[in-house]
Parts: structure tokens; sequence; C-alpha cells
């Protein structure tokens, strides 16, 4: 069974341009969630995803967004980066209600 | 405070010893507690799940909850070099009909041979 995949699993970007990060979940896995991990907060939770509809959001600016396709794909695009965006995001999915999550590789973006 | 505490470490302890790693929570509306391990360079994968209080043993990995003073355990026993790793606790409560999960920072372990 194919785990989470994630892509690309590393970026490097200049400040002030967008980016867009892509995740495949587990096959059958209709929510997906998007995570932002940096060594001085830990994993902080951006959105989640189920059956193409946002159903949760954390704290982030405007700036941070997504999507999810019927095949329950998803992409998280973020503008106008910022050097504090630097960080590893990470995907994760599960079934509805199910027992945690399974988390991709992540994406490794250096904002500089 | 933030909803879930964790001491960060790095905790390092000789091959064979136990390990015990622990976390505070405030929201006594959790009610789903996970722990999972994340080694450098790749994304956290599920160790062991656990729903309100009690004890679950897996192997060598025994998951404690204390519901009444929101104190969640994970302990290790004989513990290898390859168990070195980050370890974050997790937990969930329903909101909706679905779960929001909240993670604490994380503990770093070193098993030296």
């Amino acid at each position: 069974k194919a785990g989470v995949t994630q892509t690309p699993r590393y970026l490097i970007k200049t400040r002030g341009q967008q980016v867009t990060l892509s995740c495949s979940p587990i096959s059958g896995h209709r929510s997906v969630s998007w995570y932002q991990q940096t060594p001085g907060q830990g994993l902080q939770f951006l959105f989640e995803y189920f059956s193409e509809t946002q159903r949760n959001k954390g704290n982030f600016p405007g700036r941070f967004s997504g999507r999810q396709f019927s095949n329950s794909r998803s992409e998280m695009n973020v503008s106008t980066l910022e050097l504090g965006d630097s960080a590893l995001y990470l995907c994760a999915s599960s079934s509805d209600r199910g027992r945690g999550y399974t988390f991709g590789s992540g994406t490794r973006l250096t904002v500089v | 405070q933030k909803e879930v505490e964790q001491d960060p470490g790095p905790l390092s302890v000789p091959e064979g010893a136990i390990v015990s790693l622990n976390c505070t929570y405030s929201n006594s509306a959790f009610q789903y507690f996970m722990w999972y391990r994340q080694y450098s360079r790749k994304g956290p994968e599920l160790l062991m799940y656990t729903y309100s209080s009690g004890n679950k043993e897996d192997g060598r990995f025994t998951a404690q909850v204390d519901k009444s003073s929101k104190y969640i355990s994970l302990f290790i026993r004989d513990s290898q070099p390859s168990d070195s790793a980050t370890y974050l606790c997790a937990m969930s409560a329903d909101s909706g009909g679905y779960q929001k999960v909240t993670f604490g920072t994380g503990t770093k372990l070193q098993v030296i041979p």
C-alpha cells in the first residue's frame, strides 16, 4: 500500500515568490491535513480538507491557502514568501474518524 | 500556556535502559491520545493510539493515559540505538464530528550503544 507522497522534497525560493506543494494521500483516505514544522514551534496546524472542502483552519495568515481535488490529492500554496516561512511542510492523511494520521516525508522549504 | 506541554530534551540514555517520555495537557475534552516517532529528515510515524484513560502495550512500547491528572506517558523498554528519534505526543477531541489534533513540540531521544 503506497504511503503519503509529497512533492517536491526540497525547495529553495526567494522572498516575495510564491510556492505550491503537492500531497497524494493514501488510497481511500479522504482527509488531508497540512502542518508546518519548525525547530522552535514544533508542528503547527495549517488546515484540513475533507471531500474537497476545508473543514478546519489553523492560525496562519491568508498567504497560506490550500485545496483538495476530487481524487483527494491536495495542494497548498504560500504567496509572497517571507524568510520565516522556511520550514518542513508535512501532509498527513487519515480515513474519516480514523485512528491517527499517516504523514508524508514532507517538503523542506527554504526562503532566501 | 500551550494546550500540550512536552519536555524537548534532549534525553540521552544507555542502550537497554527504560525510557519514560511524558506530556501534560490542559484541555479536558481530549479523548484520543497518540505517540509519534520522527526520525531525522522524515515525517512522523504513528507508534501508539489510545482512547481515554488506561494502558496500552505494543512490544517494547507502553502508553499510559491518566485523564484525571491530564498526563500521558510513553515507556520504552530495552531501548535500542534505533529508538533514537524525536517522539511527539498528540491528542484530539471530537469537534463537530471530526477530530482536531494538537501536537506536543517533541522530545529528542538518543540511545547510546
